[in-house]
C-alpha cells in the first residue's frame, strides 16, 4: 500500500515563473491537506480539500496561490509569479476521514525561487 | 498568534535516558493532540495522538501525557535511542481537518 506520493521532489523556479506541485494521497483516502514549511519553522496549514471541494482554505495567500482536488487525479497546489519568498518545503498530508485522526504525510516538494 | 509552543528548540539526550519534549497551547478548543517526528528532506511522520478526554497515552516506548488545565502536552520516549534523533513537532486538532504545529524540538540522542 503505497503511501502519499508528490512529485517532484524538488522544483526550481525563475522568480515570474509558475510552480505546479502535485500530490497523489495514500488509496482509500479522499481527504487531502497541504502545509508549507518556511526554513526553521513548523508546518503552516494552508488548504483542505476533498474530492472536488475546497473545504478550508484559510491559510492560503489570498493571491497567486490555488489548489484543486480533481475528480481524477492527483491534487495540485498552483503558485502563479512566484517570489523568492515562495521557497520553501510543501507537504501534502491525507486522511481517510475528516477531524482528529493522524494525517499521513508525503515526502514534500522543495521548491527554490531564483 | 502561535496557538501551540513549543519552547525548547533542541534537546540532547544520553542513550538508554528519557527524552521528554514539551508542547503548550493556547486554544481550548483544541480536542485532539499528536505527535510528528520529522528526519531531514522527509516528511513528518505520525508517533502518537492523544483525545482530550484522556490524560495519558501510551505506545511501546512512548508516552504523550495530556494536561488540560495547565494547556500543556508532553512526549516521553524511553529508553531513548540514537535512531530518535530527528525533529519532534507536537499539533493540534479542534476537529476542523487542519492540524496546528508548534515549531518542533530537535532532539539529538547521543550514543
Amino acid at each position: 500500500n503505497a503511501g502519499v506520493m508528490q512529485n517532484p521532489r524538488h522544483l526550481v523556479r525563475r522568480r515570474g515563473q509558475e510552480a505546479r506541485l502535485r500530490c497523489s494521497p495514500m488509496k482509500g483516502h479522499s481527504h487531502v491537506y497541504w502545509y508549507r514549511q518556511l526554513p526553521e519553522e513548523g508546518l503552516k496549514f494552508m488548504v483542505y480539500l476533498q474530492k472536488e471541494n475546497i473545504i478550508d482554505e484559510s491559510g492560503m495567500p489570498k493571491e497567486r496561490f490555488s489548489a484543486e482536488f480533481p475528480k481524477e487525479g492527483p491534487s495540485i497546489l498552483r503558485i502563479q509569479q512566484v517570489v523568492r519568498g515562495d521557497s520553501a518545503a510543501y507537504f501534502c498530508a491525507s486522511s481517510p476521514w475528516t477531524g482528529g485522526d493522524e494525517q499521513f504525510f508525503g515526502p514534500g516538494t522543495r521548491l527554490t525561487v531564483l | 498568534d502561535q496557538q501551540v509552543k513549543q519552547n525548547s528548540p533542541s534537546l540532547s539526550v544520553q542513550e538508554g535516558r528519557i527524552s521528554i519534549l514539551n508542547c503548550d497551547y493556547t486554544n481550548s478548543m483544541f480536542d485532539y493532540f499528536l505527535w510528528y517526528k520529522k528526519y531531514p528532506a522527509e516528511g513528518p511522520t505520525f508517533l502518537i495522538s492523544i483525545s482530550s478526554i484522556k490524560d495519558k497515552n501510551e505506545d511501546g516506548r512512548f508516552t504523550v501525557f495530556l494536561n488540560k488545565s495547565a494547556k500543556h502536552l508532553s512526549l516521553h520516549i524511553v529508553p531513548s535511542q540514537p535512531g530518535d534523533s530527528a525533529v519532534y513537532f507536537c499539533a493540534a486538532s479542534s476537529n476542523t481537518g487542519k492540524l496546528i504545529f508548534g515549531q518542533g524540538t530537535t532532539l539529538q540522542v547521543k550514543p
